[in-house]
């Protein structure tokens, strides 16, 4: 196990909702990255935070945010849900400082989000 | 053109066998690279990271030509257990930090 935990495991909204993602990150590591993985597809990075300042971030819109906390905890908001955002999202730690490419990331079990 | 490309496969093969998946990158700039494993409905777990010099792992050796941009795992003497997704990691300085893009996997049957 790595360590990284993320809640919830699965999730059901509905179009136009908002939804709030949560992940601790491996004690030590204090860069978090979230992605998103759609079926039969490799994951997609949306950003990346680090010592809670937002660190890179992929071609997602503005409503995809996030924040990470003292504790390098994050959250991922997704606002104005689309059918389409129905994907796993993943979220890894890393120690880095996230200022290193060569950055070794380890996933969580991700949550599965549902958008009907 | 996708900035990481993998063979999607699937790559059939027996017990024993050697089998490679190549990966393409198409910006210059990437400075990193790796190999993770996904199992099917489980999160992505590193498998190696991948050196100019190659490197070696037990049954696996990963190979970066920055040349031509791209690649390579080999799996000698293919188990039972190496079916999976394997997907190509690459990492690209950017404005702030870096970006981490995935192929979108390679899947693998290792058959009895």
């Amino acid at each position: 196990e790595t360590g990284v935990t993320q809640s919830p495991t699965h999730l059901i909204k509905t179009r136009g909702q908002q939804v709030t993602l949560r992940c601790s990150s491996q004690s030590g590591h204090n860069t978090v990255s979230w992605y998103q993985q759609a079926l039969g597809q490799g994951p997609q990075f949306i950003f990346q935070y680090y010592r809670e300042e937002e660190n890179g971030r992929g071609n997602f819109p503005p409503r995809f945010s996030g924040l990470q906390f003292p504790n390098y905890s994050s959250e991922l908001n997704v606002n104005a849900l689309e059918l389409d955002d129905s994907a796993l999202y993943l979220c890894a730690s890393s120690l880095a400082g996230g200022m290193s490419t060569r950055d070794t990331q380890y996933f969580g079990p991700g949550t599965r989000l549902t958008v009907l | 053109r996708k900035e990481v490309e993998q063979d999607p496969g699937p790559f059939n093969v027996p017990e024993g066998a050697t089998v490679a998946f190549n990966c393409t990158y198409s910006n210059s700039a990437s400075q990193s690279f790796f190999w993770y494993r996904q199992d099917c409905r489980k999160e992505p777990k590193l498998l190696m990271s991948v050196y100019s010099s190659g490197n070696e792992d037990g049954r696996f050796t990963a190979q970066l030509n920055r040349a031509s941009q791209y690649i390579s795992l080999l799996i000698r003497d293919s188990k039972l257990s190496d079916s999976a997704t394997y997907l190509c990691v690459v990492n690209t300085p950017i404005a702030g930090g870096f970006k981490t893009i995935f192929g979108a996997g390679t899947r693998l049957f290792v058959k009895a």
